[in-house]
C-alpha cells in the first residue's frame, strides 16, 4: 500500500507571498492532519480534517487554512508568508472514526521564507 | 489547552548503555503513543498504549502508561547506532487532536 505523499518537498518563497501545499493520504484513510515542526518546538498541530470537514483546529493564525476534498486528498494554504513560517509541514493520514488514532507521516514540505 | 512534556530534550548515551525518555501530560489521556523521527525523515509510529499502568515491550523497547493515564515513559536497554533519532510521545483525551510532546533527541556514540 502506498504510503502519504507529500507535494512539493521543497519550497522557497519571499514574504507576502502564499502558498499551497498538497497531502495524499493512504488509500481508506479518510482523516488527514497537518502539522508545523520546527527546530526545538516539536511538532504542534494545525488542523484535522475528516470527510471534508475540519473536525479540529490549532492555535495557528488565520492566514493558515486548509481543506479535504471528496477523495480525502487534503491542500493547506498559507497566505502572506512571515519569516517565521519557515519550517517543515508535515501531513498525516489515519483511518478516521475519533481522533487521536494511530498517525501516518508522510515525508514533509520544508518551506522557506526569505 | 492540554500540554505534553517530555524530558530530557537531549541525551547522550555511549553504545550499549540504556535510555529512558519521560512524557507528563497535563491531563488524564485516553490514550499515549510514541514516535521516532530519524535525522533528515519523519516521525513514525511505534506503539500505542490505552490502558492505566500498561507495560509493552518491542524488542529492546519497554512503554509504560503510568497508573493515573497522564505519564508515560519509553525505555530502551543496550542502545544501539540505529535507536539514534528523536522520540516522541503524543497523547490526547476524547476527540480532541494528539498533542506532542517536544521530544527528546537521542544520540548514540559508537
Amino acid at each position: 500500500k502506498a504510503g502519504v505523499t507529500q507535494t512539493p518537498r521543497y519550497l522557497i518563497k519571499t514574504r507576502g507571498q502564499q502558498v499551497t501545499l498538497s497531502c495524499s493520504p493512504i488509500s481508506g484513510h479518510r482523516s488527514v492532519s497537518w502539522y508545523q515542526q520546527t527546530p526545538g518546538q516539536g511538532l504542534q498541530f494545525l488542523f484535522e480534517y475528516f470527510s471534508e470537514t475540519q473536525r479540529n483546529k490549532g492555535n495557528f493564525p488565520g492566514r493558515f487554512s486548509g481543506r479535504q476534498f471528496s477523495n480525502s486528498r487534503s491542500e493547506m494554504n498559507v497566505s502572506t508568508l512571515e519569516l517565521g513560517d519557515s519550517a517543515l509541514y508535515l501531513c498525516a493520514s489515519s483511518l478516521g472514526g475519533q481522533s487521536g488514532n494511530e498517525q501516518f507521516f508522510g515525508p514533509g514540505t520544508r518551506l522557506t521564507v526569505l | 489547552g492540554q500540554q505534553v512534556m517530555q524530558i530530557p530534550q537531549y541525551q547522550h548515551v555511549q553504545e550499549g548503555e540504556d535510555f529512558t525518555t519521560y512524557c507528563n501530560s497535563s491531563t488524564t489521556l485516553s490514550n499515549i503513543q510514541w514516535y521516532k523521527q530519524r535525522p533528515g525523515g519523519h516521525p513514525v509510529f511505534l506503539i500505542q498504549l490505552v490502558k492505566s499502568g500498561e507495560v509493552k515491550k518491542q524488542k529492546r523497547l519497554t512503554f509504560q502508561f503510568g497508573e493515573a493515564k497522564k505519564n508515560s515513559s519509553l525505555h530502551i536497554t543496550a542502545t544501539q547506532t540505529t535507536d539514534v533519532g528523536t522520540y516522541f510521545c503524543a497523547g490526547n483525551s476524547g476527540n480532541t487532536p494528539l498533542v506532542f510532546g517536544k521530544g527528546t533527541r537521542l544520540s548514540v556514540i559508537a
